[in-house]
């Protein structure tokens, strides 16, 4: 099992949708979570930071839920320019990337 | 441009032969990490220097696989006899040390080198 699992996708979704992506992690050790976003053929950018708390970036919005070892992002009014893959990300003594997961906003 | 730069961006080699990518951070940044990206796959961690020290390496990186940061500053990754399963993006990523209270800080990836073995 891989220590960072995420939805395999692709989600095709229209312009305006709101789309969650769920995260679960295996090693209890993991201290911080972060969401990065990759473009086609491009290197991948931090997108947020994951806290207990929730947070909230515009129309992204970041869970995480340590009893469950869960993590979700969730983006409102998508727009064509969020069309990207999202990997969740999980840090212990390493960055432990999940294979990502692709959206597709569709016109 | 003062962000993550790697080269070459693309290297085609023949299986058996030895190849060397380089890394130079951001300016300042005394972390500087090595992954491996394969289709459809996240980045796989292969390595990490805190200035010129390697602190981390994983078990993904066999005994073909160096990676030195000789002065602190720039890296380079090579590969010894090439094997088919070594094709791959090569992402390179530096960053700051950590802030108080921290382990991380965030990283800056480069365009990556892409490996092609015949």
């Amino acid at each position: 099992r891989k220590e960072v699992e995420q939805d395999p996708g692709p989600f095709n979704v229209p312009e305006g949708a709101t789309v969650a992506f769920n995260c679960t992690y295996s090693n209890s050790a993991s201290q911080s979570f972060f969401w990065y976003r990759q473009d086609c053929r491009k290197e991948p950018k931090l997108l947020m930071s994951v806290y207990s708390s929730g947070n909230e970036d515009g129309r992204f919005t970041a869970q995480l839920n340590r009893a469950s070892q869960y993590i979700s992002l969730l983006i409102r009014d998508s727009k064509l320019s969020d069309s990207a893959t999202y990997l969740c990300v999980g840090y212990g003594q390493n960055f432990v990337f999940g294979p990502g997961t692709r959206l597709s906003v569709l016109p | 441009d003062t962000g993550v730069s790697q080269n070459p961006r693309h290297k085609i080699t023949k299986r058996g032969q030895n190849v060397t990518f380089r890394c130079d951070p951001i300016s300042e940044h005394n972390r500087l990490y090595w992954y491996r990206q394969t289709l459809g796959q996240g980045p796989e961690f292969l390595t990490y220097f805190q200035n010129e020290a390697q602190l981390e390496k994983s078990r993904l990186l066999s005994d073909r696989f160096s990676a030195e940061r000789p002065k602190g500053s720039f890296s380079t990754l090579e590969i010894q006899r090439t094997e088919q399963g070594d094709s791959a993006m090569y992402l390179c990523a530096s960053s700051f040390p950590p802030r108080t209270g921290r382990t991380y800080n965030e990283q800056f990836f480069g365009p990556g080198t892409r490996l092609t073995v015949l």
